[in-house]
């Protein structure tokens, strides 16, 4: 399968302070990634759809002012969680669509547990 | 609205047991259906699914497709304490959007 990585896996930050999360698709050229957000014991949810040189496409009920997407080349996508607070502590999740071959799927990184202190 | 249900919610079983795993779905101009296995970490990629009525097979898991009823189910013979995890489905509408269940827990005792 493809590889998809995530950096960093853990961030323990300030109250106030901006996280940036990279995904990147290691052996795929992804126009698409998506960004999830998984609380314990909870499914995925999708938070927005990041398309390489155009804007992310934003899930009903996420802030597209806290959290920031850029997707600026067809390996690299970002999050940028802005002036974080203890309620944005998640496992934050990536995916990229990999369209190569008969069918499409969607590769996930590795998550970055995020702890808001 | 779109919806992926997932069933059951958690089962415990001994190591040898087979188990199935349910998803029912209802998604928009319906693409494909994906099953992944949760680990401690991000899901991993199991199977994907566009035709009813075939099988998918890679070792002890199984997957079968059925575009009539809207639904697929995931098998694993004869388990193992290694496939302890949380087994998710996502149905893709024609736009893309990937749409998850809450996932399936499975605890394999030894």
């Amino acid at each position: 399968g493809a590889v998809v990585s995530q950096h960093p896996s853990w961030v323990i930050c300030k109250s106030g302070t901006s996280v940036k999360i990279e995904c990147r698709s290691l052996d795929f050229q992804a126009t698409t990634m998506f960004w999830y957000r998984q609380f314990p014991k909870q499914s995925l949810m999708l938070m927005a759809t990041s398309n390489e040189g155009s804007k992310a496409t934003y899930e009903q009920g996420v802030e597209k002012d806290k959290f920031l997407i850029n997707h600026a080349s067809l390996t690299l996508s970002t999050l940028t969680v802005t002036s974080a607070h203890p309620e944005d502590s998640s496992f934050y999740i990536c995916s990229a669509r990999d369209v190569r071959g008969a069918g499409e799927t969607q590769y996930f990184g590795p998550g970055t547990r995020l702890l808001v202190l | 609205e779109d919806k992926v249900v997932q069933s059951p919610l958690s089962l415990v079983v001994h190591e040898g047991d087979t188990v199935t795993l349910n998803c029912s779905y209802e998604v928009t101009n319906f693409r494909s259906l994906l099953w992944y296995k949760q680990e401690k970490k991000a899901p991993t990629f199991l199977f994907m699914l566009t035709s009813s009525g075939i099988e998918k097979k890679s070792g002890r898991l199984s997957s079968i497709l059925d575009n009539k009823e809207l639904f697929s189910i995931l098998n694993i013979t004869a388990t193992q304490t290694g496939d302890s995890a949380v087994y998710l489905c996502a149905g893709v509408s024609g736009t893309y959007k990937y749409i998850f269940g809450t996932g399936t827990r499975l605890k394999v005792l030894a």
